[in-house]
Order: C-alpha cells, then sequence, then structure tokens
C-alpha cells in the first residue's frame, strides 16, 4: 500500500477484555515496530520485527502484551487483559532493511474503561 | 546498545525567534539520524534524516539538523519559527548494521508564542 496502515483507529474496550490491534506495513518494508504513546508521554519502544529473525521483545510491559508478524508481513499485537494503564495510542512504523528510516502509521487509539 | 536523550522537556519560543532542539546519543558506531515532527493530533512526519556525507542536512519546513560526531550530537534548528511549528519533536537514531532497529528520544514539546 502507499503507507502504514492500522486497523481499527480506535478502539474502546471493557477491562479485561482481549484486543487485538493490527498493522499493515508499507509493501517491500523487512522492518516493523510497535510503539505506545500515552497521554503526553513520549514514544515507548514496545516490540521489533526485522525479516525472519527472532523479534526484539524487550520493550513489552507485561506478558499481556505479544505480537506476531504473518508471512513477513501483517502485524498483529495482542493486549490480554486489559488494564486502564493499557489506554493510549499504539503506533505502528516500518522500514527498508538497512536503510532505517521508519513510516508511521496514523495509529490506534485504545480506551479502556 | 544505542540510546537517545534529548535534554529539553518543553521549550517555548516567540514568532520569529530562533530555534534549537538539543538531541544527543549513544552509539558505537555512526549511526543514522533522524529527526521526526508530531502536530497535535497528526502522526508523525520525517523531517530530515543523517546517514553519511556532508554533517549538516536540510529538511522540509526550513528545519536544519548538524551532526557533531564529537559531541555525539545531531540538533535541530530553524531560524524563524511559525505558529504552525508548535507541535512534539523527536529525535531517533538507528543501526547501521542488519538489524536496523531505531529508537527515538522522549520528545520535546514546542510551544510557540505569537
Amino acid at each position: 500500500g502507499a503507507g502504514v496502515s492500522q486497523s481499527p483507529s480506535n478502539k474502546v474496550t471493557e477491562k479485561g477484555k482481549d484486543v487485538e490491534l493490527r498493522c499493515d506495513p508499507i509493501s517491500g518494508h523487512t522492518a516493523l515496530y510497535w510503539y505506545r504513546q500515552s497521554l503526553g508521554q513520549g514514544l515507548e519502544f514496545l516490540i521489533y520485527f526485522q525479516g525472519n529473525s527472532a523479534p526484539d521483545k524487550s520493550g513489552l510491559p507485561s506478558d499481556r502484551f505479544s505480537a506476531e508478524r504473518t508471512g513477513g508481513s501483517v502485524s498483529t499485537l495482542t493486549i490480554q487483559r486489559t488494564q486502564q494503564e493499557d489506554s493510549a495510542v499504539y503506533l505502528c512504523a516500518s522500514s527498508f532493511f538497512n536503510k532505517a528510516e521508519a513510516f508511521f502509521g496514523q495509529g490506534t487509539r485504545l480506551t479502556v474503561v | 546498545a544505542q540510546s537517545v536523550t534529548q535534554p529539553d522537556i518543553h521549550i517555548t519560543v516567540s514568532e520569529g525567534a530562533s530555534l534549537e532542539l538539543r538531541c544527543n546519543y549513544s552509539y558505537g558506531a555512526t549511526p543514522y539520524l533522524f529527526w521526526y515532527v508530531q502536530s497535535p493530533g497528526q502522526g508523525l512526519q520525517l523531517l530530515l534524516k543523517y546517514f553519511s556525507g556532508d554533517t549538516l542536512v536540510q529538511g522540509i519546513k526550513g528545519f536544519e539538523a548538524e551532526f557533531k560526531r564529537s559531541q555525539s550530537s545531531f540538533n535541530l534548528r530553524k531560524p524563524s519559527v511559525h505558529w504552525s511549528d508548535a507541535a512534539e519533536y523527536f529525535c531517533a537514531v538507528g543501526e547501521k548494521t542488519s538489524y536496523d532497529k531505531v529508537i527515538f528520544g522522549p520528545g520535546t514539546s514546542l510551544s510557540v508564542i505569537p
């Protein structure tokens, strides 16, 4: 596609429910990132996929968070048993191998009530 | 591992004044360096990037940045700020390896006084 696409753009969920956030990167981009941005805060790194290498999961805040990337393209970030502190904008970005310039999607705004 | 610091959490400048946003990085080799801007309610947009060559790079919207290896810095500058420049600015560093991971700084919030 022309840009990084994220869905849904907004998600309201009840505390304790599971949510799935989707990211469709730019075609041909081998690297994919997930970041979290809480209100008024900077970018918190969550997870990084690069080609067929094992993902860098060092930023995932708890075992309730997981992500997968199928076929080296689309990625899904899953948050289990959501808590109110999970409310944030979740941003996905992708980049070309060895160029490292990241292109961002518009984000998914998650609200846990 | 690489890291990025932006010492100024928030800066306020008058419209028409000059601007410099600071960025320092920690990395063992010459990294890729970026500045991104996030306007209110908008996504992140790349302002400029440094990969190699001339250490003074020009970006969009009249911004420039200078890579200073000796100071491990990549400060963003603009000679005359416009009210529309009010936004969050993020410095980022990428690895010149096969791994390609990009790390972002905490951001600097810029307010512009008319």
